[in-house]
């Protein structure tokens, strides 16, 4: 079946400027995640998302990220007024939930740089 | 707090050489472990897991990891390494309940393989 699918593959952008990342996730996955991956930090854990509902957003470094999710599969992640620290690989993964079947299965990522 | 730490940023094998990658994690409880393995532009691949019960588990590509609780570690184990395995490799720890969703992620191990 399908997997993990991310939009768009890469994305360059100004600084100042908005930028929205998009990810499709296994179908019939409950759970969905976002990372970020960079040179310096290394794997770093965004926002975990149970259904449309965001239990877990203690990973957004700034008011300037935020995400939605909707419909239970979609989701898309924004980034406000970039920055260059921004630049980085956008991971998204998915997951079912309970019962030990929490295994996240990533997408391929965005990469963004911000000039 | 809960953390992984791989000790080894790169290693070098030489090809049909064996392989093992050092993982240690800090965890309160019984914890969800995972190796992912990243190539060069790639995502993450789920290389083998351990929820619960025997604690040598096998996953693809001939890897196999060994759970030992009274050493904190999860290390992975390959008996003959190829060149196709020169990649990173990225050891986890799932930390799941109540509002928490996510993956604490070592800093990875970067493989080479000499021929």
């Amino acid at each position: 079946g399908a997997g993990v699918s991310q939009s768009p593959s890469n994305k360059v952008t100004e600084k100042g400027k908005d930028v929205e990342l998009r990810c499709d996730p296994i179908s019939g996955h409950t759970a969905l995640y976002w990372y970020r991956q960079s040179l310096g930090q290394g794997l770093e854990f965004l926002i975990y998302f149970q259904g449309n509902s965001a239990p877990d957003k203690s990973g957004l470094p700034s008011d300037r990220f935020s995400a939605e999710r909707t419909g239970g599969s979609v989701s898309t992640l924004t980034i406000q007024r970039t920055q260059q620290e921004d630049s980085a690989v956008y991971l998204c993964a998915s997951s079912l939930l309970g019962q030990g079947q929490e295994t996240q299965y990533f997408g391929p990522g965005t990469r963004l740089l911000v000039l | 707090a809960q953390s992984v730490t791989q000790p080894d940023i790169h290693i070098t094998v030489s090809e049909g050489a064996s392989l093992e990658l050092r993982c240690n994690y800090s965890y309160g409880a019984t914890p969800y472990l995972f190796w992912y393995v990243q190539s060069p532009g790639q995502g993450l691949q789920l290389l083998l897991k351990y929820f619960s019960g025997d604690t040598l588990v096998q996953g693809i590509k001939g890897f196999e990891a060994e759970f030992k609780r009274s050493q904190s570690s999860f290390n992975l184990r390959k008996p003959s390494v190829h060149w196709s395995d020169a990649a990173e490799y990225f050891c986890a720890v799932g930390v799941y309940g109540g509002s928490q969703g996510n993956l604490i992620f070592g800093k990875g191990t970067k493989l080479s393989v000499k021929p």
